[in-house]
This record gives C-alpha cells, sequence and structure tokens, in this order.
C-alpha cells in the first residue's frame, strides 16, 4: 500500500499559538485530505485539496484553518491560534482521483494545554 | 445529512469465533463503501472497499463484507479472528463529493 508520511507524530502547544501539521505522500497523488478524530469519537473530514485549491471543506474548517502544498510535496494544515477543542488525532490522506481510495498517515497528536 | 452507523462500539471475542460488525448508512444514491482497521499505535489502513460488481468482497486477514443496497448496509465478517486482529474498525461511505464519512468505530478485542 502506498504511504504517507506525517509529521509531526506528536505535538504539543499551547492555547492561542499556531501549529504547521505536515503530509509527504509517497506517491504522485494529486488530491489531499485532511481528517481529525478527537479522542473517543469518529473520524471527521476537515478538507479536501487538488490542484492547489480547496474542493470541499466541512463546517469545522472555519477561518483558524488553512492548506497549502508551498513546495509541491509537503502538503500542510495551518491552525493559526489553537484552541483546546484542536486537540485530537490529525490525518492526512491522498487519492490518486477523486473517487479512488483514499490513503491514510499514521496521523499526528494535537495536544493543546 | 449523510451518515454511517456502527452499532457495536465494543466487541469481546475469544480466539476463534466468527466475527459481524454491523455498518449502515444513509444515502440514496450510489455509494463507495469501505472497511478500514486501525491497530494500536497505528495508522488507519484498507481492509476492504466496495465500488461495484459483486456485493460480497474480499479484504485482506481473511475479512470480507457484504454490501446489501435494500438494507444500506455493509457487514463486516471473519469466520474465525485472531488476537491479532485487535484493533479498532471503521466503515465509511464515499457517495460522489471528496469527503469520507466515518462510522463512530468498533473497537475489537479478541481474548487468547
Amino acid at each position: 500500500e502506498p504511504e504517507v508520511t506525517q509529521t509531526p507524530s506528536h505535538q504539543v502547544t499551547q492555547m492561542g499559538q499556531e501549529v504547521i501539521l505536515r503530509c509527504v505522500p509517497i506517491s504522485n497523488h494529486l488530491y489531499f485530505y485532511w481528517y481529525r478524530q478527537i479522542l473517543g469519537q469518529k473520524v471527521e473530514f476537515l478538507v479536501s485539496f487538488y490542484n492547489n485549491e480547496i474542493s470541499e471543506k466541512s463546517e469545522i474548517f472555519d477561518d483558524q484553518f488553512s492548506v497549502e502544498r508551498p513546495d509541491g510535496s509537503n502538503f500542510t494544515l495551518k491552525i493559526r491560534s489553537t484552541k483546546l477543542e484542536d486537540s485530537a488525532m490529525y490525518f492526512c490522506a491522498r487519492s490518486g482521483g477523486a473517487s479512488d481510495t483514499q490513503y491514510f498517515g499514521p496521523g499526528t497528536r494535537l495536544t493543546v494545554l | 445529512a449523510q451518515s454511517v452507523s456502527q452499532h457495536n462500539h465494543h466487541v469481546i471475542l475469544s480466539e476463534a469465533a466468527s466475527l459481524e460488525l454491523g455498518c449502515n448508512y444513509s444515502y440514496g444514491g450510489t455509494v463507495n463503501l469501505f472497511w478500514y482497521v486501525q491497530y494500536p499505535g497505528q495508522h488507519l489502513q484498507l481492509l476492504l472497499k466496495y465500488f461495484s460488481g459483486d456485493p460480497l468482497v474480499k479484504g485482506i486477514k481473511g475479512f470480507e463484507a457484504e454490501f446489501i443496497k435494500s438494507k444500506f448496509s455493509f457487514n463486516l465478517r471473519k469466520p474465525s479472528v485472531q488476537w491479532s486482529d485487535t484493533a479498532e474498525y471503521f466503515c465509511a461511505v464515499h457517495s460522489g463529493t471528496y469527503k469520507y464519512i466515518f462510522g463512530t468505530g468498533t473497537r475489537l478485542k479478541v481474548l487468547a
């Protein structure tokens, strides 16, 4: 199964601080996604990204969140001013097409204190 | 709104027991269906998927799932579980937009 790597594996931050989570897809897939999983809850879709544009986003993905692929390789999720409720596991995923299977990374556990 | 329901939140089985995990979704159109597994401390891994064709799909590690359109269900089965199957199992639906909609997950514990 093609791989996705995510860094860091665990990020601890203070409330109000900015965090950047990174995803490095090891393939030439063009569709990227961020999901999050709050402890004990279901995996929730945040955003999809294709051709350097957001193609779909959820209600969770408000102005505090942004995504970009600055160097054509890393795909990043930025949270501008973290809140306690942003504590979750964040998963990056990628696929070869909009309808293709999505492959997930190992996740970044974000803890906001 | 689209949703996915997994009714079994925690399941405990002994080794060699048979497994069936329920998954129901609410969407009237064409769907792609998935089961993912998350072993402790690891990422989501694809177990199997259904796009079209034979409604009985076979996945890795002896798992299979049956798509029953009339029941909006995609239940996961395994005839004989092993201790190494201890994990959390997620059903997901993809219905034409970009996002997957996940169920709440089922934690399976297999006793050796």
